[in-house]
Formats: C-alpha cells, sequence, structure tokens
C-alpha cells in the first residue's frame, strides 16, 4: 500500500526561480497537511487542507508561498520567487477523518542559491 | 509563543538503558498526545500516542507517562538499541482530528553498544 508520496525528492535552484513541490495523499484520507522543517525552526506548519479547503494558511511565511489541492489526490506548494531562506526539507502529511494520526511522505529537500 | 518544549535537545544511551524525553505543554486545549520518531532522511512516523484519560500507556519497550495536572508527558525507551537511535518529537493537538500537529523542537537520540 502506497504511502504519502511526495516529488521532487530533491531541487536545487537559483534564487528568484519558482518551485514547485507536489505532493500525493494516501488514498481516502481527507486531511492534508503541509510542514518545514529546518534547524533553526524545527516542523512547522505551513498550511493545512480538510476535504480539499484551505482550512488555516497562517503558517505561510509570506505571499512568495501559494498552496493548492485541487482535488482529494494531489496538492502542490508553489515557491515564487524563491530566496536562499527558503531551503528546507517540506514535508507533506495526511490524516484519515477524525484521525489524529498523520502519516508523512518522505520530503522534498529544496536547496536554493 | 513556544506552546510544546521538549528536553533534553540531544541524549546519548547505552545499549540496554532507558531513555527518558520529557515535554511540557501550556495549552490546555490539547487532547492527543503523540510521540514521532524520525530517522534521518525520513518523514516523522507516529511511535505511541496516549489520551488524557489515562497517565501511562506502554507498547512493547516503548512507555508513555502523562501527567495533566503539570502539563508534561514524558517518553521512556526501556532496553534502548542502536536502532532506536533516531530524533523523536513530541506533538500534540487540539481536536479530535484533522487538525495539526504542534511539533516540540525534537530530541536527537543516540544509543551507542
Amino acid at each position: 500500500d502506497a504511502g504519502v508520496i511526495q516529488s521532487p525528492r530533491h531541487e536545487v535552484t537559483e534564487m528568484g526561480q519558482e518551485v514547485t513541490l507536489r505532493c500525493k495523499p494516501i488514498s481516502g484520507h481527507n486531511s492534508l497537511f503541509w510542514y518545514r522543517q529546518t534547524m533553526m525552526r524545527g516542523l512547522e506548519l505551513l498550511i493545512y487542507f480538510n476535504n480539499n479547503v484551505p482550512i488555516d494558511d497562517s503558517g505561510m511565511p509570506e505571499d512568495r508561498f501559494s498552496a493548492k489541492m485541487p482535488n482529494a489526490s494531489f496538492s502542490t506548494l508553489k515557491i515564487q520567487p524563491s530566496e536562499p531562506r527558503d531551503s528546507a526539507v517540506y514535508f507533506c502529511a495526511s490524516s484519515l477523518r477524525r484521525k489524529e494520526t498523520q502519516y508523512f511522505g518522505p520530503g522534498t529537500r529544496l536547496l536554493v542559491l | 509563543q513556544q506552546q510544546v518544549k521538549q528536553s533534553p535537545q540531544s541524549l546519548i544511551v547505552q545499549k540496554g538503558g532507558i531513555s527518558i524525553i520529557n515535554c511540557a505543554y501550556e495549552n490546555t486545549a490539547f487532547d492527543y498526545f503523540p510521540w514521532y520518531q524520525q530517522f534521518p532522511g525520513k518523514g516523522p512516523a507516529l511511535l505511541i500516542a496516549i489520551r488524557p484519560d489515562v497517565s501511562e500507556k506502554k507498547e512493547g519497550r516503548f512507555t508513555i507517562s502523562f501527567n495533566k495536572s503539570a502539563k508534561q508527558f514524558s517518553l521512556h525507551i526501556m532496553d534502548s538499541q542502536p536502532g532506536d537511535s533516531a530524533t523523536y518529537f513530541c506533538a500534540p493537538v487540539v481536536g479530535g482530528g484533522n487538525t495539526p500537529l504542534v511539533f516540540g523542537k525534537g530530541t536527537r537520540l543516540s544509543v551507542i553498544a
């Protein structure tokens, strides 16, 4: 049974470029979360969706970040333009209705030069 | 505001010893108290969790102790093994599922032979 799938696994880009991270949640899960992990700030929530609807995006750093969930099986996190301080590991997680356990993908390691 | 304070930041334990990691929280609305385990290059994965109606939960070598009045919960790893070497996060949650985890800063555990 496939878990949460994220792509790409690694991304190296130059400052100012657009970056798109992708996530496929576990089939049947109705909540999707985007987290970012850095050494300085640890794991922090960026945004989450319930039933494809964004519920809380207060963790999105600034307008350069945007996220969409066009259907139950796909979500994107976009950074435009990217900056070196965006370098981090970005995780997508999903959970089943009314269940607290979240299942994390392997993460996308982003390096902005 | 740091809602969750985890300690210690790092821990070195001899094989066969007991590892203890603590988590203090402020938000009394938290009602689910999990510990997540993360290996290098992987996403966090649920290890064990407890609800506030019990004071202790044991699963194999892993035990959660919960002190509601002190607003603290801890993870105990008995007979620690090198394979337990990972980063551990407490991540309490508000609400009955489909809500974000609030992560502690993490504890890097190294179990040495």
